[in-house]
């Protein structure tokens, strides 16, 4: 089975602020990985696809990258509505798995 | 528009059985695999079970595997997981999610979730 590990689990950012969220996996999974955002009390939402493609609707401030066992994303400037969780989810392999989440706090 | 709305979700008692169901409309259900995914209180997203486009195939997680079971009917554009021998573990939010293409793909649309609680 593929593990995925998410750095770091909490991150302290302001407004206006670069944010880098770190996954690896315990294998190669290519390029075949989504990141989500969370809200509280809400389903996960779909950012980006296949390592580094914007989901229709996503903000451009979101970018990803990576390939292999080591991927980011990164939001270039924290906007208010972007503190909540995010995860990383391969979809290479069954059974599925995500990271462990990263909570973007004020 | 795409939705994806789940329902059966309430208090059980440890080794009691529960069906949960998952209705949507918006796409074409048939053509897309489907997956249970779960999330207990302040945990992360845990793949639990999914179904392919026509309900051949399935997979299950090992912490669920012999006690659940994922079923679709596509001329009801409907989804179901039958849960055996609950246990406190299994107590979470279950969100249904279409995956993007077929049988591949991230998951594009998530249900809102209905809330499973596994106790005495």
């Amino acid at each position: 089975d593929i593990q995925m590990t998410q750095s770091p689990s909490t991150l302290s950012a302001s407004v206006g602020d670069r944010v880098t969220i770190t996954c690896r996996a315990s294998q190669s999974i290519n390029s075949w990985l989504a990141w989500y955002q969370q809200k509280p009390g809400k389903a996960p939402n779909l950012l980006i696809y296949k390592a580094s493609t914007l989901q229709t609707g996503v903000p451009s401030r979101f970018s990803g990258s990576g390939s292999g066992t080591e991927f980011t994303l990164t939001i270039s400037s924290l906007q208010p509505d972007d503190f909540a969780s995010y995860h990383c989810q391969q979809y290479h392999a069954y059974p599925l798995s995500f990271g462990g989440g990263t909570e973007v706090e004020i | 528009e795409v939705w994806l709305l789940e329902s059966g979700g309430t208090l059980v008692q440890p080794g009691g059985s529960l069906t949960l169901s998952c209705a949507a409309s918006g796409f074409t259900f048939g053509s897309h695999a489907i997956s249970w995914v779960r999330q207990a209180p302040g945990k992360g997203l845990e793949w639990v079970a999914g179904i392919n486009e026509r309900g051949i195939g399935t997979l299950y997680a090992d912490s669920v595997k012999g006690r659940f079971t994922v079923s679709r009917d596509n001329s009801k554009n409907t989804l179901s997981l039958l849960m055996n021998s609950l246990r406190a573990e299994d107590t979470a939010i279950y969100y249904c999610a279409k995956r993007l293409i077929a049988d591949t793909g991230p998951f594009d649309y998530w249900g809102q979730g209905t809330l499973v609680t596994v106790s005495s």
